[in-house]
This record gives C-alpha cells, structure tokens and sequence, in this order.
C-alpha cells in the first residue's frame, strides 16, 4: 500500500523559513517523480514543483511563485523528499500535499498534507 | 503555460440525476507518441486530499465506482456522474500532465439539490 506521510508545517513569520518532508513507502522511491501540490485555505490546487528521479537526471522544476525561494530534494537511501521553503510570504500560507506519480498521471497517490501557516 | 478551464464552477444535481462537469485546456494535452491524451481528474472530499478518479482523459482508476466516466480529446474533456449518490459530493478538478508545469482547473464543487 502506497503511503505518504508529511510533516514539517507551522506557523512562521513572513520572510522565515520551514523545511517539509514526506516519508514515503510502498513502491519503489527511487523510481518516482515526487511532486508538492499546496492548497491555500478555500481555494483550489497549486502545483508547487517536482523532483524527478535520479535515472532522469534528479531534475526540479518549480511553479513561477515559488521559483528561487523554495528548493525541493530527495534521499533515496531514506525514501524521503524534501520543500525547503525560504523567504516565505503571507500568500505562502496552505495545506502542502506530497504526492506520487507511478505511470498514470504525474500524481497518483497523495499524502493528507501539513499546514503552513506564515503569519506575523 | 497550459491552462485549464472547469465548467460550471459549482453544480447541484438530485440524488440519481446525471452531473456533467466541463475541462478546457488552452492547448491540446494529446502526448503524440504514445497517442493518450495526459488529462487527469481527481475528487476531492472536505478535510481530504485529492483522489484521483480518471487518468488518460478516460480510463477509471482501480476502485472507482463505475457511475464515473470521463471523455474528450484534444482541448474538450468531460467527467460525467452518471448517478448522483450522497457520497459524490465534493470539489472536482481537471489536470493537465502534458507539459510543466502541471496544471489544475480551478475546481467544480457538486452538491445534492
């Protein structure tokens, strides 16, 4: 059974930083593109960034807002994935979903995601 | 960027009734060389993450009731409910994995009339 956990979120203030992870299991980590999806309090889905695996080059790539403050990494060894998120902004405040694609769509399965807060 | 359009943003069906949301995507979604059109649509139910319910435009994921379809091709794509239960109620939402970055719609909320 594919599982997802995520934990790191909080409340910080703006320009702070936080670091969320994802423990993940039941399916081969290394394999998979790793995606962050955050959903800002009543609203919809935002695609955040990925990771692809290391066959593919480890490449990241990041939605326009975050691009140069957020940095996301893997640790195959430890089947986790890495946000590291810095100079955070009010607009930054939603739930972070973790989420995997395993060859249907690029984000088959999600964790149930850890609220971030950024707030003086 | 691909961008995608949900239609309506909100319904209200009655129990049993036909509910019909639309995705529009600014450019086609068809990845030509293995000939799928790379549209996926997810549910999502109050206090929970998104499930995913169709990928490939039309292929139902394992354990999904069958009274969801989706359809459409190119930039036209349609999730269909063919009998509204209690349970169905929820956000819906269309997405792109053609080309980064990934797009969601905005999301269509389905609710009992």
């Amino acid at each position: 059974e594919v599982q997802l956990v995520e934990s790191g979120g909080g409340l910080v203030e703006p320009g702070g930083s936080l670091r969320l992870t994802c423990a993940a299991s039941g399916f081969t980590f290394s394999n998979a593109w790793m995606t962050w999806v955050r959903q800002a309090p009543g609203k919809g889905l935002e695609w955040v960034g990925r990771i692809l695996r290391q066959s593919d080059g480890g490449t990241t790539d990041y939605a326009a807002p975050v691009k140069g403050r957020f940095a996301i990494s893997r640790d195959d060894s430890k089947n986790m994935v890495s946000l590291q998120m810095n100079r955070l902004k009010v607009e930054d405040t939603a739930v972070y979903y973790c989420s995997v694609g395993l060859g249907k769509s690029d984000t088959d399965f999600w964790g149930q995601g850890t609220l971030v807060t950024v707030s003086s | 960027d691909i961008v995608m359009t949900q239609s309506p943003d909100s319904l209200a069906v009655s129990l049993g009734e036909r509910a019909t949301i639309k995705c529009k995507s600014s450019q086609s979604v068809l990845h030509t060389s293995v000939n799928r059109e790379y549209l996926g649509w997810y549910q999502q139910k109050p206090g929970q993450p998104p499930k995913l319910l169709i990928y490939w435009a039309s292929t139902r994921e394992s354990g999904v009731p069958d009274r969801f379809s989706g359809s459409g091709s190119g930039t036209d794509f349609t999730l269909s409910i063919s009998s509204l239960q209690a349970e169905d109620v929820a956000v819906y939402y269309c997405q792109q994995y053609l080309s980064t970055p990934p797009a969601f719609g905005q999301g269509t909320k389905v609710e009992i009339k």
